[in-house]
């Protein structure tokens, strides 16, 4: 049982567009979200986090927006550039205890030029 | 700052064989934790340090996985007998103490069982 999916596989998006990745989750326990960016070959690296405690947060193009009562969470990157590229995770946890992160199955975006 | 390091990069064997994997967190970093993803599948949890000790490894799949962390610095997960659905690309991740603190990985090992 997936308790965070990521129902988008892939997405297409041209450069300078909105790029935006969504996740759903269905543990009300969880009270952290991380997107994580992957390139081929190379390991999972930490793009942007929130907390429950707020419904958005944004660093530089970056913005994640959380909506705990439908258990929702997007990944926004405006605008978007061919180097942005890659498969993006969203993972979630709890904070208590320092907990393994639960991942989605990831979705493979694509910045056409 | 020298990121979580893994070794090997890529490590192909037989079917029962055995097979370690090395990982060294990030300098200062008290929790440790591995990670299996299986092709096209999710990230999954495998099991978590805290120094020296286990903390969780509810994630273990069975027990031919050991894992260690003798010292409290780096961590070897070794798999003996190695079966073919052990195949896979396996993470480590390294994390400061607190709550919010992200997890870092490594690029991972990407293990080929023939």
């Amino acid at each position: 049982d997936q308790q965070v999916k990521q129902n988008s596989p892939s997405l297409s998006v041209q450069e300078g567009r909105i790029s935006i990745l969504n996740c759903d989750y269905t543990n009300s326990m969880f009270d952290y979200f991380l997107w994580y960016k992957k390139y081929p070959a190379e390991g999972p690296t930490f793009l942007i986090s929130i907390s429950s405690i707020k419904d958005k947060n944004e660093d530089g193009r970056f913005t994640v927006f959380l909506n705990k009562s439908a258990k929702h969470l997007s990944l926004h990157i405006v605008p978007s550039q061919p180097g942005d590229s890659a498969v993006y995770f969203c993972a979630a946890r709890v904070r208590t205890g320092n907990t393994p992160l639960v991942f989605g199955k990831g979705t493979r975006l694509s910045v056409i030029a | 700052e020298a990121g979580v390091t893994q070794f090997p990069s890529h490590s192909v064997i037989e079917k029962g064989q055995t097979v370690t994997l090395r990982c060294d967190p990030i300098s200062g970093h008290d929790n440790l934790y591995w990670y299996r993803r299986v092709m096209g599948k999710e990230i999954k949890f495998l099991l978590h340090f805290v120094k020296e000790s286990k903390q969780d490894e509810s994630g273990m799949p069975n027990n031919r996985f050991l894992a260690e962390r003798t010292g409290g610095t780096y961590s070897t997960l070794k798999v003996q007998p190695a079966e073919l659905e052990d195949s896979g690309v396996y993470f480590c991740a390294s994390s400061q103490g607190g709550s919010t603190q992200p997890q870092h990985f490594g690029d991972g090992t990407r293990l080929s069982i023939l």
